[in-house]
């Protein structure tokens, strides 16, 4: 069975700094691009970064380029988010996905909630 | 930045009745289109890729056509366990998501 689950999430102060780990199992992760997306309260999907299977290729989108890191560990099974100088506009769940046929979102975690406040 | 319109915003609809969800994007996508539905509380899950492909698992009543810029996903008969929202996705320029629909029970 395909199992996806994030971890790591919690409340933190603006500026502050948080890292989420998302751990798989039920599949061969090291065959899969690996996403993290969010999602603010009430609101839509917003794409943040992803990793290919060896870990050498990374993509950002510009809301957290610079301050959010994408990597993996394979021998762990175990993708993580480095989230730095955190504002109130990131709160939000974040999920973590695998990242299928060119950009599609197919196994998800059940996701892990940031609160960013003071 | 490729930008997901989607319509209508809410579609009140009764358990049986066709759902039909409309996606235009900002600029061609060709097909490199999904569609995601989401329940309170849960992840989104993956319907529909590359316009029309069910992905694995999901009912025949889901269907989605369209190409380029508009795109339609259609729901023949709702069950009760179809109300939700619904994203649509492109992949073609970066990842992008439309903001939702959502489909309640009239």
């Amino acid at each position: 069975e395909v199992q996806v689950v994030e971890s790591g999430g919690g409340l933190v102060q603006p500026g502050g700094s948080l890292r989420l780990s998302c751990a798989a199992s039920g599949f061969t992760f090291t065959n899969y691009w690996m996403t993290w997306i969010r999602q603010a309260p009430g609101k839509g999907l917003e794409f943040l970064a992803n990793i290919n299977q060896d870990g050498s290729v990374k993509n950002y989108a510009d809301s957290v380029k610079g301050r959010f890191t994408i990597s993996r560990d394979n021998a762990k099974n175990s993708l993580y988010l480095q989230m730095n100088s955190l504002r109130a506009e990131d709160m939000a769940v974040y999920y973590c996905a695998t990242d299928v046929r060119g950009g599609y979102f197919e196994y998800w975690g059940q996701g892990t909630l940031v609160t960013v406040s003071s | 930045e490729i930008v997901l319109t989607q319509s209508p915003a809410t579609l009140s609809l009764s358990p049986g009745e066709r759902a039909t969800l409309s996606c235009r994007a900002s600029q061609s996508v060709n097909n490199y289109l999904a569609w995601y539905q989401q329940k309170p509380g849960q992840a989104p899950r993956l319907l529909i890729d590359d316009a029309s492909n069910r992905a694995t698992g999901i009912p025949a009543r889901f269907s989605g056509s369209g190409s380029g810029t508009d795109f339609t996903l259609t729901i023949s008969s709702l069950e009760p366990e179809d109300f939700a929202v619904y994203y649509c996705q492109q992949r073609s320029n970066w990842r992008t998501f439309g903001q939702g629909t959502k489909v309640e029970i009239k």
